[in-house]
């Protein structure tokens, strides 16, 4: 019974091709995130959902487009990928947007674009 | 622009002795701390955070301390056993409660 699960764990394309990652938590967490980890292994915020309303969307090129069907779930397509896109990337829930709301991570989807 | 480091990439300690992981910041508008602790292959795992209005919070074996003049914090475990190695990654919150991450500190502990 994983709390936060994402889907696949592993992603290998071809660039210019349009792909898919989704979340899923199982916490009744109201807000949830997509975190991006690059090859310097730093974690970085994307995009917050709350209550499937979008909060935060940080400098993101817009081939990046997240979708929140219900507040259980965050997938992220990602449109005409590119080699920098290879990272790993995290989705993240909380109970509120709040301040001193702690973050819980899935297992991270990594993604390698050829 | 990094407004939260951890200046050490790599630490090594025996198993029984203490770790000491440390993190600074830049933003004073930081008002939540977290430590987290990533495995190979696997997505973080919280540890233990720490309010601005405290200094200090302990769980079992880890205390996290927080300096605020000196925008430092640090995590102390101990004693550290062999399970404890990992990357362990310092983060910070403000308004919204967007998480901005250290780079990480890779602890051995060696038995």
């Amino acid at each position: 019974d994983t709390a936060v699960s994402q889907t696949p764990k592993y992603l290998v394309t071809q660039m210019g091709n349009d792909k898919s990652i989704k979340c899923e938590q199982n916490l009744g967490h109201d807000t949830m995130y997509w975190y991006k980890q690059d090859s310097k292994k730093f974690l970085k915020i994307m995009f917050s959902y709350n209550n499937k309303e979008l909060i935060i969307n940080e400098t993101v090129p817009n081939r990046f487009s997240p979708k929140s069907p219900d507040k259980a779930h965050l997938n992220l397509h990602i449109n005409s990928l590119e080699l920098g896109d290879s990272a790993v990337y995290f989705c993240a829930s909380s109970q509120q947007t709040g301040q001193e709301e702690t973050q819980y991570f899935g297992p991270g989807t990594r993604l390698l674009v050829l | 622009d990094q407004q939260v480091k951890q200046n050490s990439p790599s630490l090594s300690v025996q198993e029984g002795r203490i770790s000491i992981l440390n993190c600074d910041y830049t933003n004073s508008m930081f008002d939540y701390f977290l430590w987290y602790k990533k495995y190979p292959a696997e997505g973080p795992t919280f540890l233990i955070s720490i309010s601005s209005i405290k200094d200090k919070n302990e769980d079992g074996r880890f205390t996290v301390f927080l300096n605020k003049s000196a925008k430092h914090l640090s995590l102390h475990i101990v004693p550290s056993q062999p399970g404890d190695s990992a990357v362990y990654f310092c983060a910070a919150s403000g308004y919204g409660n967007k998480l901005v991450f250290g780079a990480g500190t890779i602890l051995r502990v060696k038995s």
